[in-house]
């Protein structure tokens, strides 16, 4: 079954601390993943995606197959990344399913 | 472009009452698709549609109907609430061009006492 798994609910950081934000996935065919925020009021939005390999915000993801991973990083985490992040996979034509989301709180 | 546009932003319903959340898109998108969003529980897929005319099922579709008479508009009709679809619904559209990327709107804030 397709899955898209984020292990923690709550990550909190200190600013300029490294974050990672977890997220596996099962999928059989070939994958296709995004990483969605949510800052407070306001839309859900994208943030960035594998196939892009591009670093947004000073994030970046890189996909894992071996390890059906697609973690989130960023090496000093500022105040202002502090949202709901959604890891989101793409599973054959439009369709997309989602993670259950983290909450990253960044300190200061 | 407005992007994606949802109505109402907050609605309270009875138990057994019916309603229709609206959701229509500018940019010409063929996708279109409603979720819903509980802690813990993230974005579950409800329905969604690939073009007018062709809907179907998401994750857990029971309880809402949908229908997709233009490319434009994708309302979501709850038949008969229940506290258990107490929840914030978000509708999104992607399309190719975009590289499927999920455009959604600013999401309904639904209680159902």
């Amino acid at each position: 079954a397709q899955r898209v798994t984020q292990p923690e609910k709550l990550l909190s950081v200190f600013k300029g601390a490294p974050v990672e934000l977890k997220c596996n996935y099962s999928y059989s065919g070939s994958p296709e993943l995004f990483w969605y925020v949510q800052y407070s009021r306001q839309r859900l939005q994208l943030l960035l995606r594998h196939i892009s390999r591009e670093s947004i915000k000073g994030f970046t993801a890189d996909l894992n197959k071996g390890e059906t991973s697609f973690h989130l990083k960023k090496p000093f985490a500022q105040e202002e990344d502090s949202a709901m992040y959604y890891c989101a996979l793409r599973i054959g034509g439009f369709k997309t399913i989602f993670g259950a989301g983290t909450r990253l709180f960044v300190k200061a | 472009n407005a992007g994606v546009t949802q109505t109402p932003k907050f609605q309270v319903l009875k138990t057994g009452q019916s309603m229709t959340l609206q959701c229509a898109q500018d940019m010409n998108h063929e996708y279109m698709s409603w979720y819903r969003q509980d802690p813990g529980m993230g974005l579950r897929l409800i329905h969604y549609s690939v073009g007018a005319g062709i809907t179907d099922q998401g994750e857990v579709p029971n309880g809402y109907n949908v229908s997709r008479s233009t490319t434009e508009d994708f309302p979501l009709r709850l038949l008969s609430a229940a506290p258990s679809q107490t929840s914030v619904y978000f509708c999104a559209s992607s399309s190719d061009r975009s590289g499927y990327e999920q455009y959604f709107g600013p999401g309904t804030r639904l209680t159902v006492t």
